[in-house]
């Protein structure tokens, strides 16, 4: 079955850099897309990017250029979000989600990964 | 940037009631690509819909979508006490794939 494992919560002062990993299995790990997902404490969902993880090439939301970058390892089935310049506002729950087909919508999400900013 | 609005805010009804979420595009989604998701405290979202209408697998037939363009409605047709959710649209028709800002449906 589908599974994607995300890693640890992580507690960062501002300023700093974050990476979240999301290890995929169940499946053929270059067949879809992986999109990083994040909500902030009572708030709704936010769209960050978007990873093509056999060419790796991604897509990013505007608000979130120059800041995030994601990346993607095919030897371990492991995309990675990394977040940099870290700010308060940057407190969420982030989720990898796999595309269910090539059309983009969610039908696989990780477990989430809480990530806290504060000095 | 397509922005989707959803509404009510707040929706509170009982079980056994019809429930009627909308959504709405600022311009049209391309293909009609408009998911929904449920998502209950502490949990990931979960696929409901996709392609404004189609249900995802195992999902119970009392969650419909509807729509087209720019307006889309999930309607779910006698609430069960597991279906008190926070709900959200999605489109995936043009990168941004943006989310609606959710509907919280509580029981009355």
């Amino acid at each position: 079955q589908v599974q994607l494992v995300q890693s640890g919560a992580e507690v960062k002062k501002p300023g700093a850099s974050v990476k979240v990993s999301c290890k995929a299995s169940g499946y053929t790990f270059s067949s879809y897309y992986m999109h990083w997902v994040r909500q902030a404490p009572g708030q709704g969902l936010e769209w960050m990017g978007i990873i093509n993880p056999t060419a790796g090439s991604t897509s990013y939301a505007q608000k979130l250029q120059g800041r995030v970058t994601m990346t993607r390892d095919t030897s371990t089935s492991t995309v990675y979000m990394e977040l940099s310049s870290l700010r308060s506002e940057d407190t969420a729950v982030y989720y990898c989600a796999r595309e269910m087909d090539s059309s983009g919508y969610l039908g696989y999400w990780g477990q989430g990964t809480l990530v806290t900013v504060s000095s | 940037e397509i922005v989707l609005t959803q509404s009510p805010g707040t929706l509170s009804l009982s079980p056994g009631e019809r429930a009627t979420l909308s959504c709405r595009a600022s311009q049209s989604v391309s293909s009609n690509y408009l998911a929904w998701y449920q998502q209950k405290p502490g949990q990931a979202p979960r696929l409901l819909i996709y392609g404004a209408s189609s249900r995802a697998t195992g999902i119970p037939d009392r969650f419909s979508g509807s729509g087209s363009g720019t307006d889309f409605t999930l309607t779910i047709s006698r609430l069960e006490p597991e279906d008190f959710a926070v709900y959200y649209c999605q489109q995936y028709g043009s990168s941004p794939y943006t989310f609606g800002q959710g509907t919280k449906l509580e029981i009355k």
